[in-house]
């Protein structure tokens, strides 16, 4: 089974500054990883997602995440953020072999400050 | 991607009361939706894979007959919190997988709110 960790609760930072949201995961098979933004009483939206090849993926908003397999992780970042990027973002896996079920990890609030 | 639309957003019942929430796929045919329950500042457990034509899987520890699932068409599938009590109350989102790589298409979700 798989299951994904987001290690922070909240990231606050201020506009125009960079910001990273970290996500590790942990399966015993290959894994598909996803971004997802939630915005304040509305359903998810993906920001990126990595299936294969380049382990660099660019996704709207001028997000990106980096999968690294030694690490387990797929972190999210963002070189100058703007107040419209304060949401919630949820990492989350899938199993290429599994039943198209998403597992999402706990998610990061990230707040940003004028 | 696809469109996915949830009614109502909002909803508010008293105790004991049944409340439906109908989840469309405006744009693909979704033989398999899924229903999931996010509570404040949580994330998002799964609760059921909604299948067209056939029953409803539901997840460990959710209450099938009190979340009755119904997925009678290629375009709509919906979410019956029968009895609702003010433990119920959540925001439920719908969404539906194009293809087999996991990625999901969700719904604006509805907030149920029991009195």
């Amino acid at each position: 089974a798989q299951s994904v960790t987001q290690l922070d609760s909240q990231v606050p930072v201020f506009e125009e500054a960079p910001v990273e949201l970290r996500c590790n995961y942990s399966s015993s098979v290959s894994v598909y990883l996803f971004w997802y933004v939630q915005y304040p009483n509305q359903g998810l939206q993906l920001l990126l997602k990595y299936l294969s090849g380049s382990t660099l993926v660019k996704g709207i908003n001028g997000f990106e995440a980096e999968f690294n397999k030694s690490q387990t992780s797929f972190h999210l970042r963002k070189p100058s953020v703007h107040i419209s990027d304060t949401a919630e973002y949820f990492c989350a896996v899938s199993d290429p072999m599994g039943a198209q079920k998403l597992v999402f990890g706990q998610g990061t609030r990230l707040t940003i400050n004028p | 991607g696809a469109v996915v639309s949830q009614h109502p957003s909002w909803v508010i019942c008293k105790s004991g009361t049944s409340v439906k929430i109908e989840c469309r796929s405006l744009d693909f045919q979704a033989t398999t939706m899924f229903w999931y329950r996010q509570f404040p500042k949580q994330s998002l457990m799964l609760m059921a894979t909604s299948n067209e034509g056939s029953k409803a899987t539901y997840e460990q520890g959710v209450e099938k007959d009190k979340f009755l699932i119904n997925h009678a068409s290629l375009t709509l599938s919906t979410l019956t919190v029968t009895s609702a009590h003010p433990e119920d109350s959540s925001f439920y989102i719908c969404s539906l997988a194009l293809g087999s790589t996991g990625e999901l298409f969700f719904g604006e979700g509805s907030r149920l709110t029991v009195l």
